[in-house]
């Protein structure tokens, strides 16, 4: 069966600091990955998604920045944290079908 | 029209009783239409997902009715529970694209 991890599953940095997310999916290739940004109590905003390796396609203009070194691996960084980047970050994978499977999570407070 | 509108934004309902909420959608080339449940501090899950072929999927208690005309489709959730206490969120997408989500519906079920 599929799995997905991400890790850490909660990060307190401070602003101006560099920011590393990451995401490995388990049991499957090829898959189409996502990262969304949730703020507090809101909705879902899909910041980034990839259709395979090396292939990203933004949504929302920011400082933030993604990257997929490998089939199953999803990055999300940043070279400088705002405090306006504080949210729960989730990454999500599909394959083949409509139906997306969402990660547990990070949680993110820049200070 | 790439907007998913969902009400109420908030929900109390009394144990035993029907939760439903409700989401409406204006591009008609939408084909798939999941609903998702977060529980605070995870990520969404797929609780249950229809297509517009069919006006109507149960599963369990969870039900989702489907309007192609109104452009509407709804999750009814009979028999609440305590534990179905969650954030709920429609989406929609088409063709194997990018899913829109609603921008959820905080459900609180009372003893």
């Amino acid at each position: 069966s599929q799995t997905i991890h991400q890790w850490p599953a909660t990060l307190v940095q401070p602003v101006g600091s560099p920011l590393s997310l990451e995401c490995t999916v388990e049991g499957t290739s090829n898959p189409n990955l996502y990262w969304y940004r949730q703020a507090a109590g809101r909705g879902l905003q899909l910041l980034f998604y990839s259709v395979g390796i090396g292939q990203i396609s933004s949504e929302v203009p920011q400082n933030l920045s993604a990257s997929r070194p490998q089939d199953r691996q999803f990055i999300l960084s940043s070279k400088k944290l705002l405090l306006s980047d504080s949210g729960f970050y989730l990454c999500a994978w599909s394959i083949g079908r409509d139906e997306q499977f969402f990660g547990p999570g990070t949680r993110l407070t820049v200070l | 029209q790439q907007q998913v509108k969902q009400s109420p934004q908030s929900l109390i309902v009394q144990k035993g009783g029907i939760s439903i909420i409700n989401c409406a959608y204006e591009n008609t080339a939408f084909d798939y239409f999941p609903w998702y449940q977060q529980f605070p501090g995870k990520g969404p899950a797929l609780l249950i997902a229809i297509r517009p072929d069919v006006s109507e999927k149960k599963e369990g208690r969870f039900t989702i009715s489907f309007n192609k005309s109104a452009k509407q489709f709804s999750l009814h959730i009979m028999d609440s529970q305590p534990g179905d206490s969650a954030t709920y969120f429609c989406a929609a997408s088409r063709r194997r694209s990018k899913l829109t989500f609603g921008t959820g519906t905080r459900l609180q079920v009372t003893l």
